[in-house]
This record gives structure tokens, sequence and C-alpha cells, in this order.
């Protein structure tokens, strides 16, 4: 079975700081790796994906993540975050084949303040 | 705006009674996944439909069914309820029925059973 494990509930930064969202996941097949990011009071947005190739992934809103096989993880990072980053992120996975959903992480807030 | 509506955003309703809950995909997605979001389950794949077939089945209970009509959209019926299925529910479409398609997101039903 696979499973997503995000390291950290919640993340609090100050404005204009860096972050660091930590994902490892779990599988005995390959599978393809996502970060969503969900705003209060709204839906599941994509934030990248990494199907294959390069490893560094960059997606929307400045963001970027690195798949690492070896550690099975993929970290999402901002070099310098905003007020308006402040939200819920989730990392999931899918299996490298037809008829399969999301397993989704249990979530990370990250709080930005001034 | 993802494209994907649900209706309706909210649904108070009391035990034993039973819901349909609606989705209507982003134009030209042919797949459509339900999920649900609680505190304690976090966000967990329900059930998915590939152009009026069911094409995957996860954590959805047996007091809950779906379907997908000629027309795409889809409805999730929550029968005998109980406080704990209050929770949000996310319809989710994509163009493909594998996990490299990108899944849009509706805003989602909020739940309550009291």
């Amino acid at each position: 079975a696979q499973s997503v494990t995000q390291l950290d509930s919640q993340v609090p930064v100050f404005e204009e700081a860096p972050v660091e969202l930590r994902c490892n996941y779990s599988s005995s097949v390959s599978v393809y790796l996502f970060w969503y990011v969900q705003y209060p009071n709204q839906g599941l947005q994509l934030l990248l994906k990494y199907l294959s190739g390069s490893t560094l992934v960059k997606g929307i809103n400045g963001f970027e993540a690195e798949f690492n096989k070896s550690q099975t993880s993929f970290h999402l990072r901002k070099p310098s975050v905003h007020i308006s980053d402040t939200a819920e992120y989730f990392c999931a996975v899918s299996l490298r084949q037809a008829g399969t959903a999301l397993i989704f992480g249990k979530g990370t807030t990250l709080s930005v303040s001034s | 705006d993802s494209g994907v509506t649900q209706t309706p955003k909210h649904l108070i309703t009391a035990t034993g009674q039973r819901v349909t809950l609606r989705c209507s995909p982003r134009s030209g997605d042919l797949s459509v996944y339900w999920y649900q979001q609680s505190l304690d389950q976090g966000l967990q794949f329900l059930i998915q439909y590939y152009n009026g077939e069911e094409r995957a089945k996860g954590n959805i209970l047996e007091r809950f069914s779906a379907q997908q009509f000629p027309d795409l959209h889809s409805e999730l019926n929550l029968s005998s309820l109980e406080l704990g299925d209050s929770a949000l529910y996310f319809c989710a479409s994509s163009e493909g029925p594998g996990g490299s398609y990108e899944q849009y997101f509706g805003p989602g039903t909020r739940l309550t059973v009291t």
C-alpha cells in the first residue's frame, strides 16, 4: 500500500523568509508526485507535479520541489514567502497506472506573518 | 475557478437521513473523483468514475454510493447518515483515467449531520 507522510503539521514563518515543507512517501511501485494548496474555504489547487524527467520541478507562485528517489522524498520549497502564501499544503501520490486516485498526506499549515 | 461545480455548498441534515451531492466536471473531462475531507481522517479518496463506468474504489462506506450520468455529471448519495459523516466532500475531474492527469477540484460541499 502507498502512504504519504508530511513531517510538519504546522510551519510558521516570517514574510520574505525561505520555507521548506517536507514530504516523504512509501510505495512498492513507481508513483507520480503532486503538491496541492488549499486556501481557506476553497478547493484544492495544483502547485506542481513530478511525472518523470528532471527531478527539480517548478510550479506556480514561485514554488519548486525536488524528487529524491533514494530518500523517497518530495519536499516543497520557496525562497521567499508572502503573506498570501498562508494556506494548507498537501503532498499526494498516485500510481503509474489507470484507475487510481490521489493519496494525500495529512497536510501542512503554512502561516506567514509580517 | 477550476471549472468544476458542486452543489449544494452547504448541507445540514439529521442522523439517519439521506442526501445527494452533485458535481459537474470541467468541460471535456471524462473522469470524476470524489474525496472526503475531515479533521480526523484528512483527505480520503472515495470513488472514481470514468466515462460513466466505475474505475476505482477507495474508502467508501457501503452506505454511500455514486454514479456518473451520460452527460458526465456525477452524484454522490449518502444514506443512513451518522454524525461522523460530517465533512467536506470534494469532487475532482480530469481529462483521463490515469494517475498522470491533473485533477481539478471543485469548491466542495460541506455536510453537517446533527
